[in-house]
């Protein structure tokens, strides 16, 4: 298997601009995570799906944010419009074994990461 | 929410056991601690994981104390490629599948 395969790498935007970051998570796994990585905030769950459905987007940090997953093979991440603040690494992370009864990620797999730089 | 503390940085010799400390003195008795570890410029990956006893496997070992407020993950024979930021996070069971993630320990490999 591949992995989680996230594009684009890098991407670089100037402030205003939409951004869609894109994730393929491994084939099989039915919860997909969002994470966002900052050197100040470290890293930050913004939003997780089960199913393709989205179970907790809490950590979303505003409306310009916004997720989809159309497919079990297919999420994104939409920032519109862009601010600088929103330089980040942003993280997709899949699982297939999730626990029981409210408790235990188990073992998540994570991307190489998008690195957003907004000008 | 709970909370753990980590040294920010450790060194080791090459072929040498490491041990990475983690507090967690607020835990409470349904976290489950997990283990991550970063190398640069990659993502997070999965190193172990438990709730009150210890556990090996093939990465590492994670050894928790019978209070639960501390734990160590140990790594047996350290090589060059084990240099990551190692990450000790608390998982609340009813926290909607929310890890918290500390600083981690950037752990150094000497040759």
């Amino acid at each position: 298997d591949a992995g989680v395969i996230q594009s684009p790498r890098h991407e670089v935007t100037e402030m205003g601009q939409e951004v869609t970051l894109r994730c393929k998570p491994i084939s099989g796994h039915d919860y997909l995570f969002w994470y966002r990585q900052t050197m100040m905030r470290g890293l930050e769950l913004l939003i997780y799906f089960n199913n393709n459905v989205p179970i907790d987007d809490s950590g979303m940090p505003e409306d310009r944010f916004s997720a989809k997953m159309p497919n079990a093979s297919f999420s994104t991440l939409k920032i519109q419009p862009s601010e600088p603040r929103d330089s980040a690494v942003y993280f997709c992370a899949s699982s297939g074994i999730v626990g029981l009864a409210g408790g235990n990620t188990g073992e998540l797999f994570f991307g190489e990461g998008s690195r957003l730089t907004v000008l | 929410d709970a909370k753990t503390t980590q040294p920010n940085s450790m060194e080791s010799n090459e072929e040498e056991p490491v041990h990475l400390p983690c507090n967690h003195s607020t835990i409470s008795g349904t976290d489950y601690i997990h283990w991550y570890r970063q190398l640069p410029s990659q993502g997070p990956e999965y190193v172990i994981h438990g709730l009150t006893s210890n556990v090996n496997n093939r990465m590492a070992s994670l050894a928790i104390a019978e209070d639960r407020k501390s734990s160590t993950l140990i790594l047996h024979r350290a090589t060059l490629r084990d240099a990551a930021v190692y990450y000790c996070i608390l998982e609340p069971m009813d926290s909607n599948y929310q890890l918290i993630w500390g600083a981690g320990t950037k752990l150094i490999i000497k040759p």
